[in-house]
């Protein structure tokens, strides 16, 4: 089946540390994108990537890390300079100039 | 700043009739328009979209209307079901192809 597949589905870090979210998808699409949802907020953009090894800040990439060396693959690092990273993360994917995002099941992050 | 927002944070509805969830949006520039279905612990999925030289779509059970005058957006369940409670988002697109702004969300509980 074609799909985004996040994990882990949940994360503890501990102070000063920092944690990578995985996220691959296998739907052929050129971008994907990282979000972060807050509870009664509205989905945030963090980061996004239109093509391999290119990628933009979005509107809170403070705190936050990417790289994209595969079409598949657009991992998510959480570094201790995130002074509030509890939240929900989700990454998505689209084709390329689509609107539509296809988003994976989530992270729950959590700081011990 | 323009934004995307809702009329209700919670939406109570019996089984078996019709649902109404409102979106108002700010920037008259934006030119797409879509409705994300989240369900507890998961990620958003698709549900219909919409773009700004349409002012009605529907889909199976749903349907999205589009008023440009007022600059508001509703999507229409109908014969709500209780595995229709979940929460709603409408987002728009400011920049083609890669920025979605996304409202906080309307909670649908569907009572049986």
């Amino acid at each position: 089946d074609g799909g985004i597949t996040q994990s882990p589905k949940y994360l503890f870090r501990k102070e000063g540390q920092n944690v990578t979210l995985s996220c691959e998808q296998n739907l052929n699409h050129d971008a994907m994108y990282w979000y972060r949802q807050d509870p009664g907020q509205g989905l945030r953009l963090i980061y996004y990537s239109q093509i391999v090894n290119d990628f933009q800040k979005g509107d809170i990439a403070e705190g936050y890390s990417v790289s994209r060396e595969k079409k598949e693959s657009f991992p998510l690092t959480v570094t201790s300079a995130q002074k509030n990273p509890t939240a929900f993360y989700l990454c998505a994917s689209s084709l390329r100039n689509d609107e539509k995002l296809f988003f994976g099941s989530g992270t729950q992050l959590s700081v011990l | 700043g323009e934004s995307v927002g809702l009329h209700l944070p919670t939406l109570s509805v019996q089984e078996g009739d019709n649902s109404i969830i409102n979106c108002a949006y700010s920037n008259s520039a934006s030119d797409y328009f879509i409705w994300y279905k989240q369900e507890s612990g998961k990620g958003p999925q698709f549900i219909i979209d919409i773009r700004s030289n349409m002012d009605k779509r529907q889909g199976q059970r749903v349907t999205v209307l589009l008023n440009k005058t007022v600059k508001h957006l509703s999507l229409q369940i109908a014969a709500t079901q209780p595995g229709d409670s979940a929460v709603y988002f409408c987002a728009e697109n400011w920049e083609y192809g890669n920025k979605l702004v996304f409202g906080a969300g309307t909670i649908l509980r569907v009572k049986s």
